[in-house]
């Protein structure tokens, strides 16, 4: 089956640096990633969208400087948190899928602390 | 804007009740409607979907009915088990673009 491995399942950072957060699809070919923000209110934030050989779309209120994604293959993403404040923590969601019509498989997500 | 809203925030039923939990959605592109079901400490996974042709979607003890009309749908949980108690989160989809997820149901379902 399709399948969606996230790591770390979970960090803390201390306010202002960094972190970076993997992504690997097992079973099927990961076309298009779809990184995700849940916060503690449950709500899920689109941070971007990457489709293999085409741009990443960044959603209004997040940027390629902030939150700089590589998807360089068909079975792996990754995203990093860069300057990471308060407002960053949150449950970090990566969904996948092999093609435009067909279901997300999401990862069980990779939950950031900021201290 | 919230595009996609969910109602109630919270719901408990008994086990063995039926449990509907409500999903409308503002944007008329929408023609994809899959429902996830989210544990404690784990990511959303795809439960029941339905495509916005189909009045209907049953698998199971899952029923989703949808009404393109009024932009609303509903997804009904027959014979409640306390394994179903989750949250649930009703989205939308246009033509393969972003998927656009609602605010969340939390259901408990009691002994």
């Amino acid at each position: 089956g399709a399948l969606v491995y996230q790591y770390p399942r979970r960090t803390i950072c201390k306010s202002g640096t960094s972190m970076r957060m993997e992504c690997q699809a097992v079973g099927f070919q990961a076309t298009s990633v779809a990184w995700y923000r849940q916060s503690p209110q449950k709500t899920f934030e689109l941070i971007a969208l990457s489709t293999v050989n085409s741009a990443i779309k960044y959603e209004q209120n997040f940027t390629q400087e902030k939150f700089p994604i590589s998807h360089p293959n068909l079975s792996f993403s990754s995203m990093t948190v860069l300057n990471a404040y308060l407002e960053d923590r949150g449950l970090y969601l990566c969904g996948a899928r092999a093609q435009a019509n067909s279901d997300y498989t999401f990862g069980s997500g990779t939950r950031l602390l900021v201290i | 804007q919230q595009q996609v809203r969910q109602s109630p925030q919270s719901l408990t039923v008994w086990e063995g009740e039926t449990a509907i939990l409500n999903c409308s959605y503002e944007n008329s592109a929408f023609d994809y409607f899959p429902w996830y079901q989210q544990f404690p400490g784990e990511g959303p996974a795809l439960l029941i979907s339905i495509l916005s042709v189909s009045d209907k979607k049953e698998d199971g003890r899952f029923t989703i009915f949808f009404n393109k009309r009024e932009k609303k749908l509903s997804l009904h949980i027959a014979d409640s088990q306390p394994g179903d108690s989750a949250t649930y989160f009703c989205a939308g989809n246009n033509a393969g673009a972003k998927l656009t997820f609602g605010g969340g149901t939390r259901l408990t379902v009691r002994p």
